[in-house]
């Protein structure tokens, strides 16, 4: 059975780096046609998709947030992570990661505060 | 502003038939891209209610249908409970963004 988990920092200062890792058990990240996403929820807003990686290698980025996110693949660990810079108190929000292709299957999401 | 739009609320007495919209463009709904619908319960992770338009996971009721029609997508929930109440957002591709976009949710009163 597919299972996604987040880790990383919980806690990240305004202009660094907000980095997440999602390790992917019960599948190949770089088998079959999927693609593997991160998504983020500001606490009491709406869902916002920031990029996916198809299993080729291929990125695909939210345009509003493209000139700050990075999206990589590690096959030999089976995870994908997310990078995005320069943050603000703005990209305060849950973060989730996702296996998409037909159907969408999510993991549990981390929250990440920007502050000092 | 989300390029997929849903009404902020709608509610229900226990029992009745409610329906969620999300409206769309020719750019993506009405370009055929497949719409999700998610159920997201109060500090929970999103749940997929329906998939490619009209398909549920296992272990997704029936009550809960999906249907698209032109430029726009429909969540039904009949039989309603409270266990439904919680928030709900579509989803679809859009050609102009080159990505994946979600309506801004819809929050379900059930009375």
């Amino acid at each position: 059975q597919l299972q996604l988990q987040e880790s990383g920092p919980g806690l990240v200062k305004p202009s660094e780096t907000l980095s997440l890792t999602c390790t992917v058990s019960g599948g190949s990240i770089s088998g079959a046609s999927y693609y593997w996403a991160w998504i983020r929820q500001p606490p009491g807003k709406g869902l916002e998709w920031i990029g996916s990686i198809y299993y080729s290698g291929t990125t695909y980025y939210n345009p509003s947030l493209k000139s700050r996110v990075t999206i990589s693949a590690d096959k030999s660990n089976n995870q994908f992570s997310l990078n995005l810079t320069s943050v603000t108190a703005a990209d305060t929000a849950f973060y989730y990661c996702a296996r998409h292709l037909l159907n969408w299957k999510w993991g549990q999401g981390t929250l990440v505060t920007v502050s000092s | 502003q989300s390029v997929v739009t849903q009404p902020p609320s709608v509610s229900g007495a226990p029992g009745q038939r409610v329906t969620i919209s999300c409206t769309g463009s020719s750019s993506n709904i009405g370009a055929g891209h497949d719409v999700q619908w998610y159920q997201q319960l109060p500090g929970t992770a999103p749940k997929v209610l329906i998939y490619s338009n009209t398909n549920r996971p296992s272990g997704i009721p029936d009550r809960f249908s999906g249907s698209t029609s032109g430029t726009s997508a429909s969540l039904a929930i009949t039989g309603l409970q409270a266990e439904d109440e919680a928030d709900y957002y579509c989803q679809s591709y859009d050609n102009t963004l080159s990505g994946w976009v979600f309506g801004g949710g819809t929050k379900l009163t059930v009375l």
